[in-house]
């Protein structure tokens, strides 16, 4: 069955980097586009971009067009967000989803970002 | 950007009545091409990922549901809920997947009283 499993929990400190990971199974990783969606504490959903899984080209949204890097290592079907300089209102749960209409999504990873 | 704006943020119904739940947004979601409106609903219940509802407006995903209805065109949607069940309590979201960036609405929580 398909599958995107991500990493676990973080917690960070401000001004560190963080890479999280989101491993997919069960289809041809390189079929799909991945999404990367933020959802911070009690609030709604945000879409951060996208990843083409063929080219390996990223497209951020406006918001995460500075310190946010989407990456992929097909060989293991795995999509990666890294955040460098994390600040704060980086405090969020992060999820994968697959393709552009997400019918698949990840479980999520929350990250906690505190000095 | 297209703005999508989403009303109510809340509500609480009794279980077995109807809900409503509307999606606007700041450009039409219609293709010229193939008269198709790229709206999606997504469903997120507490603790858990969203789950794809409905997309195209009005096309139910597998396994969806028939009481979860999707309508609309151009920039004005909707999603009814007709005869809730506690197992709706959720926040439901639309999404444009018209035009990159994918913008989410604000979300509707749904509470049962």
């Amino acid at each position: 069955q398909i599958q995107l499993v991500q990493s676990g929990p973080e917690l960070k400190k401000p001004g560190e980097s963080l890479k999280i990971s989101c491993k997919a199974s069960g289809y041809t990783f390189t079929d799909y586009a991945m999404q990367w969606v933020k959802q911070a504490p009690g609030k709604g959903l945000q879409y951060m971009g996208w990843i083409n899984t063929q080219t390996g080209k990223p497209t951020y949204a406006d918001d995460f067009k500075e310190r946010f890097v989407f990456s992929l290592e097909t060989s293991a079907s795995t999509a990666y967000l890294q955040i460098n300089n994390l600040k704060n209102e980086d405090t969020a749960t992060y999820f994968c989803a697959r393709g552009y209409l997400a019918r698949y999504w990840g479980q999520g990873v929350m990250v906690t970002v505190s000095s | 950007d297209i703005v999508m704006t989403q009303s109510p943020s809340s509500l609480a119904v009794s279980a077995g009545e109807t809900v409503t739940i509307n999606c606007k947004s700041s450009q039409s979601l219609l293709s010229s091409g193939n008269q198709k409106n790229y709206l999606a609903w997504y469903q997120q219940k507490p603790g858990q990922s969203p789950k794809l509802l409905i997309y195209l407006a009005s096309t139910r995903e597998s396994g969806v549901p028939d009481r979860f209805i999707g309508s609309g065109s151009g920039t004005d949607f909707t999603l009814t809920i007709s005869s809730v069940q506690a197992e709706d309590l959720a926040d439901y979201y639309c999404q444009q997947h018209y035009s990159y960036p994918l913008t989410f609405g604000s979300g509707t929580k749904l509470e049962i009283k």
